[in-house]
């Protein structure tokens, strides 16, 4: 399995206040990714890294912030919570290379927004 | 643009039963990859296959195959002899070629398999 973790896994808040979600991993990978999941839609992609520093946005990137100052750490932000943001959190890394060229998954972190 | 279509929201079978899995794809790209990924009850995304488009020959793993038709769209994932530890969401993804950071993931379909 790949060495991904997710904390917190479960957080409960309220509408307007700031969270953050951290993402965690030891393979060393360079690509990292933010994806939300709800009924209905499958995941999509929030926000993703390509490197330090380095960011791009999602499909659905507004609301969140990102920022990665180590490798092996990606941190997604949500400014001021919403009840829209209610939803399960998934981090991802990637290598790249041709022949792993595939994304792994973290556990998840359910978030409610109240 | 791309887009996956998993159409069966809801498989319910008995176990021993073989199911298949049903995964349409649209993409205007001539190289693509395809996935499949496992969400069990506990939540965690478990990465199954990946397939490129240049190869169409079907896979076979355990009591997993896959079927690849790029004349139809297709990557169907057929489970033989289901068993209770199979029961899941499961998601079928897209992507392009060197450009796998846009992964577009289908709906999923949950299969639940009864004893």
């Amino acid at each position: 399995d790949a060495g991904i973790t997710q904390s917190p896994r479960h957080k409960v808040t309220e509408t307007g206040t700031p969270v953050t979600l951290r993402c965690h991993q030891t393979e060393n990978h360079r690509y990292m990714y933010w994806y939300r999941q709800d009924p209905g839609h499958g995941l999509r992609l929030i926000h993703y890294s390509y490197g330090v520093k380095d960011t791009d946005k999602g499909e659905v990137s507004d609301g969140y912030s990102v920022s990665r100052s180590k490798t092996e750490d990606f941190l997604l932000t949500l400014e001021s919570a919403t009840s829209s943001q209610t939803s399960v959190y998934f981090c991802a890394i990637s290598d790249r290379r041709s022949s792993t060229d595939t994304q792994y998954f973290g556990p998840g972190t359910r978030l409610t927004v109240l | 643009a791309q887009k996956v279509t998993q159409a069966q929201t809801e498989i319910s079978v008995v176990e021993k039963e073989d199911v298949t899995l049903d995964c349409v794809y649209e993409t205007r790209d001539t190289t693509y990859y395809l996935f499949w990924y496992k969400q069990p009850p506990s939540g965690e995304l478990v990465f199954l296959i990946r397939r490129n488009s240049f190869d169409e020959q079907n896979e076979i793993s355990g009591r997993y195959s896959w079927n690849f038709q790029k004349s139809t769209s297709s990557f169907n994932f057929t489970i033989t002899a289901s068993q209770v530890v199979d029961s899941a969401v499961y998601f079928c993804a897209l992507s392009e070629i060197g450009n796998t950071d846009k992964l577009i993931f289908g709906t999923g379909t949950r299969l639940q398999v009864f004893p």
